[in-house]
């Protein structure tokens, strides 16, 4: 079974600094696909940043960019010039291709100091 | 826009008593809909998940079920809750498959006391 484990349950980092969050998986499948999502205070749960196994190049967005290291099954998200408003639960999420499931780890609490 | 309304925000129950939790979503057709539970200390965990009206997918056996009477409408029961039902229960949508991005209510707090 596919497993998603994040080591750290709380980070903190200073305002306008960078911070990374880390995440494992556990497959044996080729096609798949693995996200970070946030939580913040008002518990909407939002995508952040999705990746592709199948691309090499590590995606993007903004100030959010993720290191994925397929062979070590790692995938780790990296938060720039951080801001108070980053301050969530980010969740790790692995999906196979062609299911409907997503495998979630157990998430990350980010506090932001001002 | 799409968007997604789940409620009740909060509930407290008690041990035995019957639950339905709505979810229903705008601004979209056909959606794949899906509930999540997230309990303290854990990662979200899918419970059910449905393709279309009436088509409900169970992934975990638990006393709890779920129904899609309409294509843009997902419920949530127990006929008696547990003890161990209390958690953080998130209603989602997407274009269908993992690929496709979740877009997740603002969730229900269930208390069962």
């Amino acid at each position: 079974a596919q497993t998603v484990t994040q080591s750290q349950p709380e980070m903190s980092v200073q305002e306008a600094e960078t911070v990374t969050l880390s995440c494992t998986y556990d497959t044996s499948e080729s096609d798949y696909y693995l996200f970070w999502y946030k939580q913040p205070p008002s518990r909407q749960m939002i995508l952040v940043i999705r990746q592709e196994a199948y691309k090499q190049q590590n995606a993007t967005e903004n100030r959010f960019s993720v290191n994925f290291q397929k062979a070590a099954k790692s995938f780790s998200l990296k938060i720039s010039d951080s801001q108070l408003g980053d301050a969530a639960m980010y969740f790790c999420a692995y999906g196979k291709g062609g299911s409907e499931k997503l495998v979630f780890g157990k998430g990350t609490k980010l506090t932001v100091n001002p | 826009s799409q968007t997604i309304h789940q409620w009740p925000a909060t509930l407290v129950q008690p041990v035995g008593s019957p639950l339905s939790l709505e979810c229903t979503v705008e601004g979209t057709s056909n959606p794949n809909l899906y509930w999540y539970r997230q309990a303290a200390g854990r990662g979200l965990q899918l419970l059910f998940y449905s393709v279309g009206i009436g088509q409900i997918s169970s992934e975990v056996p638990q006393n709890l079920s779920a129904s899609r009477p309409q294509d843009r409408q997902f419920i949530l029961s127990s006929k008696k809750l547990l003890l161990s039902d209390s958690g953080f229960y998130l209603c989602a949508w997407s274009y269908g498959g993992v690929n496709s991005p979740l877009h997740f209510g603002n969730g229900t707090r269930l208390t069962v006391t």
